[in-house]
């Protein structure tokens, strides 16, 4: 059975650095056809997809957000962790890991929970 | 990047009534390689993370109850809900998983009439 949960601080300040980590049990990272994206959702509004790791450490970034964003895993936790500089309050959201299966991939199979995150002075 | 639009933005249908929701993206996610169609329709409901219903344009998840289903090609596609239950009351989202950033829709609520 395949969980991802993320954890990291519910409050930032403005121009603090967030890093935030998915941590995920019944699979790995090393195999092919897997891997770990990072999506987030604004309070009432739409997902949007932030980046991706696959198992051979190639990595995916929203072209809007990549200056900000740095994706990357440990396979020996079994964790993947993003960071994101630079915080806004517009940044405040839920923030979603996600097992990304398929090679090519095609789709977002499991989920986590979520975490919350406000950006606030 | 590829531009996903949806329509409506929400609709009301009777229970056991069918819904219909529009998906439409900027350029063809059909890949020619595999001729495969990389959209995605997922549900999310209130408080929870999505949860995914279809890829590959048509292709259910397992698990997903066969009154789901989607359909179309190349940048126009439909997801349909036969025969709606209470439990179908969500908001609905297509991405496309053709090419990054793989872009979602703005969604689609679903409520009951």
């Amino acid at each position: 059975q395949i969980t991802l949960k993320e954890s990291g601080p519910t409050l930032v300040k403005p121009t603090q650095t967030l890093t935030l980590t998915c941590t995920f049990s019944g699979f790995s990272l090393t195999s092919g056809a897997v891997g770990v994206a990072w999506i987030r959702q604004p309070p009432g509004k739409a997902l949007e997809w932030l980046a991706l790791i696959f198992w051979g450490d190639d990595k995916r970034y929203s072209p809007s957000l990549e200056s900000r964003v740095t994706i990357t895993k440990d396979t020996s936790k079994n964790q993947v962790v993003l960071t994101m500089t630079n915080m806004d309050p517009v940044d405040t959201a839920t923030y979603y890991c996600a097992h990304s299966t398929g090679n090519p991939p095609y789709g977002m199979d499991v989920w986590g929970q979520g975490t919350t995150v406000t950006v606030s002075s | 990047d590829v531009v996903m639009t949806q329509s409506p933005h929400s609709l009301a249908v009777s229970l056991g009534e069918r819904a219909t929701i529009n998906c439409k993206s900027s350029q063809s996610v059909l890949s020619s390689s595999n001729n495969k169609n990389y959209l995605v329709w997922y549900q999310q409901k209130p408080g929870q993370p999505p949860k995914l219903l279809i890829y590959w344009a048509s292709t259910r998840e397992s698990g997903v109850p066969d009154r789901f289903s989607g359909s179309g090609s190349g940048t126009d596609f439909t997801l349909t809900i036969t025969s709606l239950q209470a439990e179908d009351v969500a908001v609905y989202y297509c991405q496309q998983y053709y090419t990054t950033p793989f872009t979602f829709g703005p969604g689609t609520k679903v409520d009951i009439k």
